[in-house]
C-alpha cells in the first residue's frame, strides 16, 4: 500500500533560520506530489504541488520543494522563517487510482522571534 | 468566491447518537472527498463522491458510517450510534484538478 513518511514530528526554529522538512513516499510510478499547511484554527492550504516536469517546484510564502525520485523524496524547503510560518505541514501523494490523497502524519513548526 | 464550507465547526454528540456531517464544495466542483484526522495522525481519506455517486469508499469504515452527495444540496458524512473514537476532525474538499479543503468539523463523542 502507497504511504507518506515525514520524520519529523516537530521542528523548533528561530526566525531567519533556514528550514527543512522531510517526506518520502513508497509508491514508485508516476506521482503526484503536495504539501499542504494547516495555520492554527485554519483549514488546509496548498502550499505547492509536483506533477511533472522541473523537480524543483517554488510555491507561495516563499516555500519550495524537490523531488528526487531515487529517493522516493519530496521535500519541503524555506531559506528563512518567520514567526508566521507556525503551522502544521502535511506532504500527500496521490493514491495510484487518483481518487484521494495520502497524507503523512505531519510535523509542526515553532518558530520563535 | 465561497470556498469550500463545512458546517458546523463543531459538533458534540452522546454516545449512540447520530452525527450529520455537511460539505458544501466550490462553485463549480463535482467531487467531493471527506477524510479523518485523528488526533496526532494525518488526515485519512475516507470517501470520494461526485453528483449522486460514490466513487471510492475504500476509506469508510463497514459499519455506523455513510455518506452522500444528491444531486441538489450539500455532501453529507452520517456516522450513527457513535462512540468516543469517533470523535475527530472531519476534512471535507472539493476538487476540479486539485483538492481544496474546509475548514472541517470537529466531533466530540462524550
Amino acid at each position: 500500500a502507497q504511504s507518506v513518511s515525514q520524520h519529523n514530528h516537530h521542528v523548533i526554529l528561530s526566525e531567519a533560520a533556514s528550514l527543512e522538512l522531510g517526506c518520502n513516499y513508497s509508491y514508485g510510478g508516476t506521482v503526484n506530489l503536495f504539501w499542504y499547511v494547516q495555520y492554527p484554527g485554519q483549514h488546509l492550504q496548498l502550499l505547492l504541488k509536483y506533477f511533472s516536469g522541473d523537480p524543483l517546484v517554488k510555491g507561495i510564502k516563499g516555500f519550495e520543494a524537490e523531488f528526487i525520485k531515487s529517493k522516493f523524496s519530496f521535500n519541503l524547503r524555506k531559506p528563512s522563517v518567520q514567526w508566521s510560518d507556525t503551522a502544521e505541514y502535511f506532504c500527500a501523494v496521490r493514491n495510484q487510482a487518483g481518487t484521494a490523497l495520502i497524507f503523512g502524519k505531519g510535523t509542526t513548526l515553532s518558530v520563535s522571534s | 468566491n465561497a470556498g469550500v464550507m463545512q458546517n458546523p465547526r463543531h459538533l458534540v454528540r452522546r454516545r449512540g447518537q447520530e452525527a450529520r456531517l455537511r460539505c458544501s464544495p466550490m462553485k463549480g466542483h463535482s467531487h467531493v472527498y471527506w477524510y479523518r484526522q485523528l488526533p496526532e495522525e494525518g488526515l485519512k481519506f475516507m470517501v470520494y463522491l461526485q453528483k449522486e455517486n460514490i466513487i471510492d469508499e475504500s476509506g469508510m469504515p463497514k459499519e455506523r458510517f455513510s455518506a452522500e452527495f444528491p444531486k441538489e444540496g450539500p455532501s453529507i458524512l452520517r456516522i450513527q450510534q457513535v462512540v468516543r473514537g469517533d470523535s475527530a476532525a472531519y476534512f471535507c474538499a472539493s476538487s476540479h484538478n486539485e483538492q481544496f479543503f474546509g475548514p472541517g468539523t470537529r466531533l466530540t463523542v462524550l
